[in-house]
């Protein structure tokens, strides 16, 4: 596709339960990120890929939160053990960043809303 | 990166120029200022950035004072569609890695 595509839309979890959250990249972008957006709050960020190597991982909250981009293109974000706190909506972005394009713009996906009930 | 304060919401008219304000005081020299805006239930849109001197494309103006302690991001004529939150980001920029920080933004409603 030709944006930065993020799966599923809308997702209710019961508290307790995991939940995995998948972001396609746009092709040939080196960069990926994680953002979690709470209710009428700005982005924050979780963590941080170029390729397969995640380089950053500063944002996560707890050790609940975990991430992957094992072929260095799509990307999971798991959450274990789901708390009513983890409830916000997770946005995912891609960059094609290399030393010679540093515009440094990311593109973001529609997100994924998660409800913990 | 540095911090940014913008405010918190501004109303416009319809075929207006919008002008938000953005203060970045504590920039460093090798930060660039980047406006991004996000419209209800999607994600933050890029719209644009620079340096130090002034800034045009298809979307926006981007008016950066001599100082570099405040920008304006200029919608030429702000049409119902440019209701959304507009984020003034300050970030270095460097190989690979910047991640946003985003601040509250401003939340712009365009009026008929």
């Amino acid at each position: 596709g030709a944006g930065v595509s993020q799966s599923p839309r809308y997702k209710v979890a019961k508290r307790g339960q995991d939940v995995a959250l998948r972001c396609d990249p746009i092709s040939g972008h080196v960069s990926l990120f994680w953002y979690q957006q709470a209710l009428g709050q700005g982005p924050e960020f979780l963590t941080y890929f170029q390729n397969e190597a995640q380089l950053d991982k500063s944002g996560l909250p707890s050790d609940r939160f975990f991430a992957e981009r094992p072929e260095g293109s799509v990307s999971t974000l798991k959450i274990q053990r789901t708390q009513q706190e983890d409830s916000a909506v997770y946005l995912c972005a891609s960059s094609f960043e290399t030393s010679s394009d540093l515009k440094n713009i990311q593109y973001f996906g529609a997100g994924t809303r998660l409800s913990v009930l | 990166d540095a911090k940014t304060t913008q405010p918190p919401s501004m109303d416009c008219a319809e075929g207006r120029a919008a002008n938000l304000p953005c203060n970045h005081s504590t920039i460093s020299g090798n930060e660039y200022v980047y406006w991004y805006r996000q419209i209800h239930s999607q994600g933050p849109q890029y719209i644009i950035h620079g340096l130090k001197n002034n800034e045009t494309n298809e979307m926006a103006s981007l008016i950066i004072t001599e100082d570099r302690k405040s920008s304006t991001l200029i919608l030429p004529h702000a049409t119902l569609r440019d209701t959304a939150v507009y984020y003034c980001i300050v970030r270095a920029i460097k190989a690979a890695g910047n991640k946003l920080t985003f601040g509250g933004g401003t939340r712009v409603l365009v009026k008929p």
